[in-house]
């Protein structure tokens, strides 16, 4: 069975500039969560989706939003970039995301804002 | 607030030799309880985790782990490590009430030497 899916793996973008990254999950898993992975603050949640509703937030500005589609497929949008945005950005995805659930995590897209 | 702690940043052992990470984590209620590994490139990996009943779990590549409720900790052993262990290791937890969402520790970074 394939793996979580991420693209693109690398992405450099300058400050202003929006950017959409993209996570497939494993199929037949429905839940979708995203993770900033910095070195400064660590792995942080984002989001989390369910049947293309979003479930759960972090505690993220306005300037980072998601969706998911019927295929379970999500992404991940980031509005006018600035530089701390730079970061690693995880998606895991898991069958239906009722807690507790073993989340399987994709490579990541690694994103520098210049 | 909810918080997860890793108090070692970077643990270094000898191949060969045991190995005991640390987490804490601060919670109202019994959290379900997780320990991911992360590679240098990599997305996470799932160790093991904790949800309820027996407090001594085994996960892959020969770790374990024991919840302690009484000093809300959830430390994480191998008997021998091996040079293929060295990567970051993070603690992490979740609660039933906000799906899958993860907060995960700072990590720690297993060094080891031959």
């Amino acid at each position: 069975k394939a793996g979580v899916t991420q693209t693109p793996r690398y992405l450099i973008k300058t400050r202003g500039q929006q950017v959409t990254l993209s996570c497939s999950p494993i199929s037949g898993h429905r839940s979708v969560s995203w993770y900033q992975q910095t070195p400064g603050q660590g792995l942080q949640f984002l989001f989390e989706y369910f049947s293309e509703t979003q479930r759960n937030k972090g505690n993220f500005p306005g300037r980072f939003s998601g969706r998911q589609f019927s295929n379970s497929r999500s992404e991940m949008n980031v509005s006018t970039l600035e530089l701390g945005d730079s970061a690693l950005y995880l998606c895991a995805s898991s069958l239906v995301g009722t807690g507790g659930e073993t989340q399987y995590f994709g490579p990541g897209t690694r994103l520098l804002v210049l | 607030a909810q918080s997860v702690t890793q108090p070692d940043i970077h643990i270094t052992v000898s191949e060969g030799a045991s190995l005991e990470l640390r987490c804490n984590y601060s919670y109202g209620a019994t959290p379900y309880l997780f320990w991911y590994v992360q590679s240098p490139g990599q997305g996470l990996q799932l160790l093991l985790k904790y949800f309820s009943g027996d407090t001594l779990v085994q996960g892959i590549k020969g770790f374990e782990a024991e919840f302690k409720r009484s000093q809300s900790s959830f430390n994480l052993r191998k008997p021998s490590v091996h040079w293929s262990d060295a990567a970051e290791y993070f603690c992490a937890v979740g609660l039933k009430e906000y799906g899958n969402k993860l907060v995960f520790g700072a990590g720690t970074i297993l060094r080891v030497k031959s």
